[in-house]
């Protein structure tokens, strides 16, 4: 079945760098979904993104979903310790699956 | 609103044995879900349910699993009988519908011993 590759599964970043994880897919996707997990916690929802070349932004976080609908980012300007945990990409299976499958996800670290 | 309520939060059981899992997801949400989640892992999703009918089981270990979601409120998930492998956190989840953004539960960490 399709899966969402996400890259790097690692980032370590010193407070107040830049960071950055991608999602690949090697089909198109309908649209996709990105969620935050901190330590011990939940996954919680941040954005989805539907349309083609699609950019949208929340404060610090810059979301993008590539062209050919095939790859997305997700990047943070300026990362804080708030920003700590592990990022998800989250897509349907395959065409009208309802299947939303997740990424192995990115764990971000943030060194005061 | 109320979010996602998971119980219990923690359990520890050894194999072969039975446990019960329970959530009650948001009011009004038709589709509720089942995820499984390994240390380190993404989620896995077990079970869809749309209202109180399986969308989507395909990857539900159906020897071992069940669940129910009657009057399509509430579920459970069963697993009977455990093994090692099947320590990880159960996270239930809803949403309005499919393909629209999932509430997670706080989960329930399974510890088979």
């Amino acid at each position: 079945g399709q899966q969402v590759m996400q890259i790097p599964q690692y980032q370590h970043v010193q407070e107040g760098e830049d960071f950055t994880t991608y999602c690949n897919s090697s089909t198109t996707l309908s649209n996709i979904q990105w969620y935050k997990q901190r330590p011990g916690g939940h996954p919680v929802f941040l954005i989805q993104l539907v349309k083609s070349g699609e950019v949208k932004k929340q404060k610090r976080l810059t979301f993008q979903f590539g062209e050919a609908k095939k790859n997305s980012s997700l990047h943070i300007t300026a990362t804080q310790t708030t920003d700590v945990g592990t990022y998800f990409c989250a897509a349907p299976q395959g065409a009208g699956s309802y299947q939303l499958t997740f990424g192995k996800g990115t764990k971000l670290s943030v060194i005061p | 609103e109320a979010g996602v309520a998971q119980s219990p939060r923690y359990k520890i059981i050894e194999k072969r044995q039975s446990v019960a899992f329970w959530c009650n997801p948001i009011s009004g949400h038709a589709t509720l879900y089942w995820y499984q989640q390994i240390l380190g892992q993404g989620p896995k999703l077990l079970i869809q349910f749309q209202n109180n009918g399986v969308v989507d089981d395909s990857q539900l270990p159906k020897d071992r699993f069940s669940a129910e979601r009657l009057k399509g409120v509430d579920s459970t998930l069963k697993i009977q009988p455990a093994k090692l492998e099947d320590s990880a956190v159960y996270l239930c989840a809803s949403s309005w519908a499919h393909n629209s953004p999932l509430h997670f539960g706080n989960g329930t960490r399974l510890t088979v011993t």
